[in-house]
Order: structure tokens, then sequence, then C-alpha cells
């Protein structure tokens, strides 16, 4: 069965660079996707992949995927405070009934210091 | 921009009660789902539905229905709420997954935070 594994808090000082890692174990998985939840508030999404990319780039955010150790990792260059939030891995994962979902990572819980 | 608006942001019930979990969405979007969210757990889906009427079982939907009888609006609904169902739970849209290689990324509500006493 599918499964997406992050380790659960990462602690950063402000203006280093921040690696959150994730690993999947689907490899029809098409998409992978990063999302970022901030208190109180649902998951927005902040990047995606597709499976025959190495890196994607947006602005502060650089997506590496491995596809062969099927790892995928999120960097946040320059890191503030505000972006202290929890950040979810997700694949897009077939079901048996045809239809495809998305299967998150526990999250993983991002605090800046100043 | 897609909104995804969930009717309570905070709901207090009791056990036994029949609770009533509303969602909607105003991009006409096809997919609708019903997570819930408890720490050290991640999202876990409960329900889904593809279109009007149409629903699917997702991974955890034992003491769980749902109810789509309009395209924009997915209704949760706990038959006979129970102390283990208090969680944060997260309403999410989607357009349908027209083959592939099609993204179609899940737009989420800002969750209900339920709890059964």
């Amino acid at each position: 069965g599918e499964d997406v594994e992050q380790s659960l808090f990462l602690s950063v000082r402000e203006g280093d660079s921040s690696v959150i890692n994730c690993t999947y174990t689907d490899s029809s998985s098409t998409y992978l996707y990063w999302y970022k939840q901030e208190p109180g508030a649902g998951l927005q999404l902040l990047t995606y992949i597709f499976s025959n990319m190495d890196m994607k780039q947006d602005q502060r955010l650089t997506v590496l995927l491995n596809k062969k150790d099927k790892h995928l990792s999120l960097r946040i260059a320059d890191t503030q405070t505000g972006d202290s939030a929890i950040y979810f891995c997700a694949e897009r994962a077939p079901m048996n009934t045809g239809f495809q979902k998305l299967v998150f990572g526990t999250g993983t819980r991002l605090l800046v210091s100043p | 921009d897609v909104k995804v608006t969930q009717s309570s942001r905070y709901l207090v019930k009791r056990t036994g009660e029949k609770v009533f979990l509303e969602c909607v969405q105003d991009m006409d979007h096809e997919n609708m789902f019903w997570y819930r969210q408890d720490p050290g757990l991640g999202l876990r889906l409960i329900y889904f539905s593809y279109d009007v009427k149409m629903k699917e079982k997702g991974d955890i939907p034992e003491g769980y229905s749902v109810s789509r009888e309009k395209k924009e609006r997915f209704s949760l609904i706990l038959e006979s709420a129970s102390t283990n169902q208090t969680s944060m739970y997260l309403c999410a849209s989607s357009q349908l997954f027209r083959g592939l290689p099609n993204n179609q990324p899940q737009h989420f509500g800002d969750g209900t935070r339920l709890s059964i006493l």
C-alpha cells in the first residue's frame, strides 16, 4: 500500500535554509505536492512536481525529486518567521476503483527562530 | 481564487448526537473530499464525491456518511457521534482527474475543529 513519511519537527534560524524531507512508496505516483498549514487554517498548496522532473524552483522554494529512491525534498531559502507552519508532503496515487487520491505524510512542523 | 468554505470553525457536540459538517466550493469543481486530521497521523481520507449524488469510501469511512445533493455542496454526517471522532475535519475540492498527466490540485477549506463530549 501507499505510505508517505516525514520527520515531525525541524527548527532553523531566520535567514538560514530549511530542508524538509519526504519519502513515498507508490512508484506509480504522477504528481507530488507540498502543502503548508498555518495555525488554525486549512492547507495551502505551495508547489508541486511532476514525476518526470528532477527539480522545480519557484522563488524561495526548490523541490528536488529522486524517483529512484522515492525521495522528495522542499528547500526554503532565506527562511523567515512567517514560514513557521506545518508542511505536508502528498503523493497522488491510484485507488482500486480507478479514481485517484492524495496520500499525505504526517506533516513536518517547521519552527523558525529570530 | 478557489474558495472552499466550511460552515463552522469550531463545533462542540455530545456523544450520540447526529452531527452535520457542511462544505461549499465556488469553482464548479467535480471532486469534493472530506478528511480528518489528527496529530502524528496527517490527513486521512474519509469520503469523496466525484459528482452529484455519487460517493466513494476513503480510508476511514466507518461512523461517517456523506451527502452531495448539489455540485457545490458536500456534507459530512456523523450518524451517532462518539468521542473518538473528536478531530479537525478538512474539506477539499478539485477538478476531475481527466487522465494523466493533468494536474488538478486539491484546494482546502479552513477546517472545522469538532469536539465530542
